[in-house]
């Protein structure tokens, strides 16, 4: 089976940083990518990580460590526009089979 | 350029009708996705096409659903016999190759709502 556990709710303050996890259990393993989607909007590409280590993209940087399962997703200097959704999704083949998660919704308060 | 862009954004049918979804990628993209998603949960994927074949549509969930990219462009996904269960935003997404694939350009989606 393929499962990706992230989680549901966090709140941070505008201009700190915030971490949201993900752990996963899949059938195959590619890589990890990371998108938003605001409310009524399309999910939009942030990061992929196809190797363990840490990658950084401006304010968001994405880290993966293959041997436990997990990876996540930082963002520095938070904004309010950064309040959405943000899901894990696991590359499960060498195509572009995504299977994502349920999504973490990011609320930044003033 | 152009986006992925797909019609109609909002699709109102009754119970049993038929219905087809379209979507156009961003040109040059060898790759096609459809994703369902309901709400608060996150896409789910259905199909992938690479080129004019469907590499996998291990997501269909039943034989009422398919689809069809006969010129390794648009692609239209179709239902019969349509459930209230069916009920869901429906998005697209295209990369520039399958290998690409971790890179998903999204559609703003079609709004199912079976009666």
């Amino acid at each position: 089976g393929q499962s990706l556990e992230q989680p549901s709710e966090v709140t941070a303050v505008e201009g700190a940083i915030v971490q949201i996890n993900c752990t996963y259990q899949t059938s195959g393993f590619y890589g990890l990518s990371w998108y938003q989607q605001h409310d009524g909007g399309a999910p939009t590409f942030l990061s992929y990580n196809g190797l363990d280590g840490l990658e950084e993209t401006g304010r968001f940087s994405s880290f993966l460590s293959r041997s436990d399962s997990y990876g996540y997703l930082l963002l520095q200097e938070l904004q309010m526009k950064d309040s959405a959704s943000y899901f894990c999704a696991v590359r499960v083949s060498g195509g572009g089979k995504l299977i994502f998660g349920q999504g973490t919704e990011l609320s930044v308060k003033p | 350029g152009a986006g992925v862009s797909q019609t109609p954004s909002n699709k109102v049918t009754e119970k049993g009708k038929y219905v087809e979804l379209r979507c156009d990628p961003i040109s040059g993209h060898t790759a096609l996705y459809w994703y369902r998603q309901s709400l608060g949960q996150g896409p789910e994927f259905l199909i992938y096409f690479q080129g004019t074949g469907a590499a996998d549509d291990s997501g269909l969930p039943n034989d009422r659903f398919f689809a069809v990219r006969p010129e390794g462009s648009v692609s239209t996904l179709k239902i019969q016999r349509t459930e209230r269960g069916d009920s869901a935003v429906y998005l697209c997404a295209s990369s520039s190759s399958g290998t690409q694939g971790y890179e998903q350009y999204f559609g703003p989606g079609t709004r199912l709502t079976v009666t």
